[in-house]
């Protein structure tokens, strides 16, 4: 039974870029969250996609988007990217909407220099 | 104010020391709570819920005093793998989960 896996694992960009990461969620979930925890800090919400929408969102830019695939995978996209984007991103996955029983993947850690 | 505050730590204890952690959390209409492990550059993975009545699992007893709007974990009789960063975590309705800071636990042999 596969996990939540996420790619890259690291990355490293420069001011003003784009970056794209990946998700894929743990066998037999519908739903992905995403978060970004910065060095020191607890985790705090993106925004969750279910059913290929996006259902809610937290205190983030628009320059933070996302997508869900048919199967049920997912992407977050960070345009403009700044100093301050540079944390750990990570995915939860479950099924249906209640983060209460969401399982998280290992991340993907950004540098932005 | 942050909407979920913890102890600052780092705590620091030999084996077999029983610690506490605190956790307040600011929105009264907060709806569950729970408390998430994270080991040093891993994902956090859930511990355990926090229930009105208190609980417990095995070591863990975690309580909850909605009039104080506070919450506690205790790990009895410490092990070196108890080593990781405790994240209180509140779910303030409307599936809005709010991760504290977290608190980091070093267990010493």
């Amino acid at each position: 039974d596969a996990g939540v896996t996420q790619s890259p694992t690291h990355l490293i960009k420069t001011r003003g870029q784009q970056v794209t990461l990946r998700c894929s969620p743990k066998s037999g979930h519908d739903t992905v969250s995403w978060y970004q925890q910065a060095l020191g800090q607890g985790p705090q919400f993106i925004f969750q996609y279910y059913e290929e929408e996006e259902r809610q969102r937290g205190n983030f830019p628009d320059r933070f988007s996302g997508h869900q695939f048919p199967n049920y995978s997912s992407e977050l996209n960070v345009n403009a990217l700044l100093l301050g984007d540079s944390a750990l991103y990570l995915c939860a996955s479950s099924l249906g909407t209640s983060q209460e029983t969401q399982y998280f993947g290992p991340g993907t850690r950004l540098l932005v220099l | 104010r942050k909407e979920v505050e913890q102890d600052p730590g780092p705590f620091n204890v030999p084996e077999g020391a029983t610690v506490a952690f605190n956790c307040t959390y600011s929105n009264s209409a907060s709806q569950s709570f729970f408390w998430y492990r994270q080991d040093c550059r891993k994902e956090p993975k859930l511990l355990m819920s926090v229930y009105s009545s208190g609980n417990e699992d095995g070591r863990f007893t975690a309580q909850l005093n909605r009039a104080s709007q506070y919450i506690s974990l205790l790990i009895r009789d410490s092990k070196l793998s108890d080593s990781a960063t405790y994240l209180c975590v509140v779910n303030e309705g409307n599936n809005d989960m709010r991760f504290g800071a977290g608190t980091r636990l070093t267990v010493k042999p």
